[in-house]
C-alpha cells in the first residue's frame, strides 16, 4: 500500500502570502489518481484538485496542483482568511490512501 | 443540485453493529460510485471502501474486510454501510462521498457526516 507523507505538519503564514504544501508518496504513483482536499472545522472535506493538477468545479484559481512520480504539491498563491484550515492529499492505487494532513494556520 | 444526505448519529455498545445510510439526489445515481470515509476525533481521513451503484461491486479496504458490508438500493437511491464488531476505535464521524464509477477517485460531493459513538 502506498503511504502518503505530507509536510510540513503545520505551516504558519499570513494572509496574502503564498503557501506550498507537499505530499510525498512511498513509491511512484499515477498522477491521474492523485488529489487534494480541503477540510474546514466541523465540515466534510472538499475536493480541490484532481488528476494532480486539475481544479475541481468552483475552486478559485489561486489553488493549483503540480507534481508527478513521488512528489506532489498544492500551492495557494495568495492566502485568504478562509484558507487557514486542513489539507489532505489522496491517492488511489488499488485502494485509497490519504496523507495525514497539513494544517495551515495564521501567523 | 447534487446532495448526499446521511442518517443521524448512532450510539452502540462494543461488539454491536451499526448501519449508516446515504441517500443521493440530483444526479444519475448509477453513473457514480459511493465511497465511505471515516474520521476519528482530532484525526485524519481514513477510507473504508467503495461500492459501484451500477453493479454492486465493492472494493473494501483491507483493514475492514470481513467487518464492513456496503449495499446499494437503486429504487431509493440509497447506499448503506454496515460496520460490525464495534470497538472504541470505531468511534468516528462517517462520511459517504460520491466518486467516479471506476476507479474510485475524485470525491466531489460528500454527505454531512454521521457521528458513531461506541460506549458501554
Amino acid at each position: 500500500e502506498v503511504v502518503l507523507t505530507q509536510s510540513p505538519g503545520t505551516v504558519s503564514l499570513s494572509p496574502g502570502e503564498r503557501a506550498t504544501l507537499s505530499c510525498r508518496a512511498s513509491q511512484s504513483v499515477s498522477s491521474n489518481y492523485f488529489g487534494w482536499y480541503q477540510q474546514k472545522p466541523g465540515q466534510a472535506p472538499r475536493l480541490l484538485i484532481y488528476g494532480a493538477s486539475s481544479r475541481a468545479t468552483g475552486i478559485p484559481d489561486r489553488f493549483s496542483g503540480s507534481g508527478s512520480g513521488t512528489d506532489f504539491s498544492l500551492t495557494i498563491s495568495r492566502l485568504e482568511p478562509e484558507d487557514f484550515v486542513m489539507y489532505y492529499c489522496q491517492h488511489y492505487g488499488g485502494s485509497i490512501t490519504f496523507g495525514q494532513g497539513t494544517r495551515l494556520e495564521i501567523k | 443540485q447534487v446532495q448526499l444526505v446521511q442518517s443521524g448519529g448512532e450510539v452502540r455498545s462494543p461488539g454491536a453493529s451499526v448501519k449508516v445510510s446515504c441517500k443521493a439526489s440530483g444526479y444519475s445515481f448509477i453513473s457514480y460510485g459511493i465511497n465511505w470515509v471515516r474520521q476519528a476525533p482530532g484525526q485524519g481521513l481514513e477510507w473504508m471502501g467503495w461500492i459501484s451503484v451500477y453493479n454492486d461491486n465493492t472494493n473494501i479496504a483491507q483493514k475492514f474486510q470481513g467487518r464492513v458490508t456496503m449495499t446499494a438500493d437503486r429504487s431509493t437511491n440509497t447506499v448503506d454501510m454496515e460496520l460490525g464488531s464495534l470497538t472504541s476505535d470505531d468511534a468516528a464521524v462517517y462520511y459517504c462521498a460520491r466518486g467516479s464509477h471506476w476507479p474510485p477517485i475524485n470525491f466531489d460531493y460528500w454527505g454531512q457526516g454521521t457521528l458513531v459513538t461506541v460506549s458501554s
